[in-house]
């Protein structure tokens, strides 16, 4: 049960904000939140436990919402270094985490 | 840099042959993940090992089979390659055995095209 993720894609300017959506059929358990640049490794952003807590650290956050398994990534002000693919994973067993479809997000100067 | 390292970097092969990726998690991990990425692709979960014995599995296909050594790499083994198997590999590690909400770290991955 693969996670839907929407929008597919962003495109943004310098400076604008941008929500990623992250939801599934599941109950969670956590989610997690990466970034993926062209040809290179995904990049941890961060993990949401189930409690509906929101975390962040600079102008990325997220919040998580148990009851309607979802979650939103909230991109503030942003930087061209934003640019890649967001990919959302999902647990909601042990050992597994099942990645959405992710979400291009380009940044223009 | 996430400590996770692949090897090899690129590999050309054609259809019908078998190749073997190998992954060296972080230092202290005991998890190893292997995913599968298709162009434009997500990430496909193949399998997950812990300190030496399978935990989980996902999408993997019987041509495919993975292990985990005593010193804690892992080696995933391609066989019998058709063209839909290239791809992008990617070996992630976690410290324990991924249960709930535990990081993964990702390696470089290894590119793999089938002629």
């Amino acid at each position: 049960q693969q996670p839907v993720q929407s929008p597919q894609a962003v495109i943004l300017r310098e400076g604008e904000d941008a929500v990623i959506n992250c939801s599934s059929s599941k109950a969670l358990y956590s989610v997690h939140w990466y970034r993926q640049k062209h040809g290179e490794a995904p990049v941890f952003l961060m993990i949401l436990l189930k409690g509906g807590e929101q975390k962040g650290h600079d102008k990325i956050s997220a919040s998580f919402n148990e009851k309607k398994q979802q979650s939103s990534l909230y991109l503030t002000a942003s930087q061209l270094s934003y640019s890649g693919t967001y990919f959302c994973g999902t647990e909601w067993n042990t050992d597994k985490l099942i990645f959405g479809t992710g979400t291009r997000l380009q940044v223009f100067p | 840099d996430s400590g996770v390292t692949q090897t090899p970097k690129h590999l050309i092969t054609a259809t019908g042959q078998r190749v073997t990726l190998r992954c060296s998690p972080r230092s202290g991990d005991l998890s190893v993940y292997w995913y599968q990425q298709s162009l434009d692709q997500g990430l496909q979960f193949l399998i997950q090992y812990y300190n030496g014995e399978e935990r989980a599995k996902g999408n993997i296909l019987e041509r495919f089979s993975a292990q985990q050594f005593p010193d804690l790499h892992s080696e995933l083994n391609l066989s019998s390659l058709e063209l839909g198997d290239s791809a992008l590999y990617f070996c992630a590690s976690s410290v324990e055995s991924g249960t709930h909400g535990e990081t993964q770290y990702f390696g470089p991955g290894t590119r793999l095209l089938v002629l």
